[in-house]
Parts: structure tokens; C-alpha cells; sequence
């Protein structure tokens, strides 16, 4: 049963430009959220996303934007990047039909911007 | 507000008992989890709690809830260097959604 899987795992950008991070939830989970974690930070939440629609939002401007497909699987995407944007980006899936049941998190893709 | 607090670090010798302390904003959070990083790595589920528990023993680890004061730790028993990490504190808020809000971490050394 393979875990959360994110792609790519590093990528390096420069100012302005726009990035599209990927990932694939657990077998069997259904909701996808995407975290950012700043060096020497907690991860910090971005958003969920449930029924291919953004259900809940953190504290990100509209650069950032998501999407969920058919079968779960979920983009991350940023626009107009800034060097404050060099994070880890964790993508953490789970499924509604069993609330008690926690978050599996992927490995996180490593983004670099210069 | 949302806003979980941890220690940045500590550190204990080798064979001692750890223990990782984090406290929390929200009282009606209903889930509380400890998480482990290691460098480079992803986010590795260690243990979770329940808020209608007091205390949860998994093998070396065990986790102590106190609501009143909104404290949780994490007490890591016969500590080895491989428990050298980063370790998140994390609580789920109980809006029906999976958001989950993290402390800072807490990076624990463990010396030989």
C-alpha cells in the first residue's frame, strides 16, 4: 500500500516565476492538504482540498492555488514567486470517512527560489 | 488564536528519559499529535492522543495531556541517538476539517 507521494522532491525556481507541485494521497484517502514549512519552522497550513474544491484556507495570499482531480490526486501552485517561498511543501492526505482517523504526510517537495 | 508553543531545544544523554513539552490554544481541539522530522525528511506520525484522555503509553513513548492548563508532552523513555530529531506538537481543530496546527518543534540531541 504505498503511502503519500509528492513530486518532485527538489526544484529550483527564480523570482516571478510559477511552479506546480504534485502529489498523490494514500490509497483509500480522499482529502488532500498542503502545508509549507519554512526552514527552522513548523509546517503552516495552507489549504485542504475535499471533492476537487478548496474547503478551508490558511493564512496564504491567492498566489498560491490549488486543484484536486477525479482520483484524488492534488496540485499545489505559486505564482509570482518570491524568495520568501523557499520552503519544504508537505502535502498530508486522510479521509472523511473516518474522522478519527489522522493525517499520513509525504516526504514534501524542497523548493528553492533565487 | 491559533498558537502552539514548544521549547526549541533540548538535549540528554544517552539511556535518559526525554521529555518534550508543548502547549496549546485551543480547548476544544480534539486530537493532539506528536510528530518526528529528521533532517531532510517528511513528517513521521509518532503517537496521538485524544482530548478525553489524560495519559497514552505506546511502547518507549508515552503522552501526558493536561487540559486545564492546555500541556502536552511527550516523554521518550531509554533514549537512543537514533531518537535524534526535530519533534512536532500538533492539535487538530474540531471544525470537521484536517486542519492541524503545529508548534515550532523542538530539536532534541541525543549524546553518546
Amino acid at each position: 500500500d504505498a503511502g503519500v507521494t509528492q513530486s518532485p522532491t527538489h526544484l529550483i525556481k527564480t523570482r516571478g516565476q510559477q511552479v506546480t507541485l504534485r502529489c498523490s494521497p494514500k490509497s483509500g484517502h480522499d482529502t488532500v492538504s498542503w502545508y509549507q514549512q519554512a526552514l527552522g519552522q513548523g509546517p503552516q497550513f495552507i489549504f485542504q482540498y475535499y471533492e476537487e474544491e478548496e474547503r478551508q484556507r490558511g493564512n496564504f495570499p491567492d498566489r498560491f492555488s490549488g486543484h484536486q482531480f477525479p482520483n484524488y490526486s492534488s496540485e499545489l501552485n505559486v505564482n509570482a514567486l518570491l524568495l520568501g517561498d523557499s520552503a519544504l511543501y508537505l502535502c498530508a492526505s486522510s479521509t472523511r470517512d473516518r474522522p478519527q482517523e489522522t493525517q499520513y504526510f509525504g516526504p514534501g517537495t524542497r523548493l528553492l527560489v533565487l | 488564536g491559533e498558537d502552539v508553543e514548544q521549547s526549541l531545544f533540548l538535549s540528554v544523554r544517552e539511556g535518559d528519559s526525554s521529555v518534550i513539552n508543548c502547549t496549546y490554544t485551543d480547548s476544544s481541539s480534539t486530537y493532539l499529535y506528536w510528530y518526528k522530522q529528521e533532517p531532510g525528511a517528511g513528517l513521521q506520525l509518532l503517537t496521538y492522543i485524544f482530548s478525553n484522555m489524560d495519559m497514552k503509553q505506546d511502547q518507549r513513548l508515552t503522552v501526558l495531556l493536561n487540559k486545564k492548563d492546555k500541556h502536552l508532552s511527550l516523554r521518550i523513555a531509554d533514549t537512543q541517538t537514533g531518537d535524534s530529531a526535530i519533534y512536532f506538537c500538533a492539535e487538530r481543530f474540531t471544525s470537521g476539517t484536517y486542519k492541524y496546527i503545529f508548534g515550532t518543534g523542538t530539536r532534541l540531541k541525543v549524546l553518546a
